[in-house]
């Protein structure tokens, strides 16, 4: 079945560490997203990438950083700069075009301790 | 930027009473898109709306987009405890090739 496997679902970091968070899709889309959500709150967009080896700063970029080697892939890092890490971090992909929505992943919920 | 305001941000709502949200943009909308989160778990997509005055159903679930293409409703007729959990309306046109996510509104349902 295709879909999107973001790993692990639940991570905790040491202050001042830095922790990749992984996002994998098996359904061809070109496009994909990171996202954070604070409890209670909506989707705010960290990330986007449209192509590979091409990816776009969203609203709250500061403190994060992605890569996009692989159509298939779009891991994101968290780093010692964001100062207020702990969320539930959402991945997700769509085609290209408007027509479609997204497919979200399961997310991760990522503590710092 | 562009934005989508959701009202309400919460409803709570007896099992069987009807629920309803709003989304509303100060620009005219090419689409509008509805997801639904459950408590714990990820937004998935419902549907897509592109008509001006275009109404949709889902089982008990009533999408409408308004004839001004400004505004879009989700009604649910006859709440029940599955239908607990975020719905966000969201624009995937106007932030260009990111789709635009509404704060969401959080339905609380008591059986």
């Amino acid at each position: 079945d295709g879909g999107i496997t973001q790993s692990p679902k639940y991570l905790f970091r040491k202050e001042g560490q830095n922790v990749t968070l992984s996002c994998e899709q098996n359904l061809n889309h070109d496009a994909m997203y990171w996202y954070r959500q604070d409890p209670g709150q909506g989707l705010r967009l960290i990330y986007y990438s449209q192509i590979v080896n091409d990816f776009q700063k969203g609203d709250i970029a500061e403190g994060y950083s992605v890569s996009r080697e692989k159509k298939e892939s779009f891991p994101l890092t968290v780093t010692s700069a964001q100062k207020n890490p702990t969320a539930f971090y959402l991945c997700a992909s769509g085609r290209t075009g408007t027509n479609y929505g997204y497919t979200f992943g399961s997310g991760t919920r990522l503590t710092v301790v | 930027g562009q934005q989508v305001m959701q009202i309400p941000q919460y409803q709570h709502v007896q099992e069987g009473e009807d629920f309803t949200t709003y989304c509303n943009s100060s620009t005219t909308l090419s689409n509008i898109q509805w997801y639904k989160q459950r408590p714990g778990g990820h937004p998935v997509f419902l549907i897509q709306l592109v008509k001006s005055g275009e109404v949709k159903k889902q089982k008990r679930l009533t999408f409408q987009f308004g004839e001004a293409k400004k505004n879009s409703s989700l009604h649910i007729t006859a709440t029940q405890t599955t239908d607990v959990g975020t719905y966000f309306c969201a624009d995937p046109n106007t932030g260009g090739f990111k789709t635009i996510f509404g704060a969401g509104t959080r339905l609380f349902v008591k059986a």
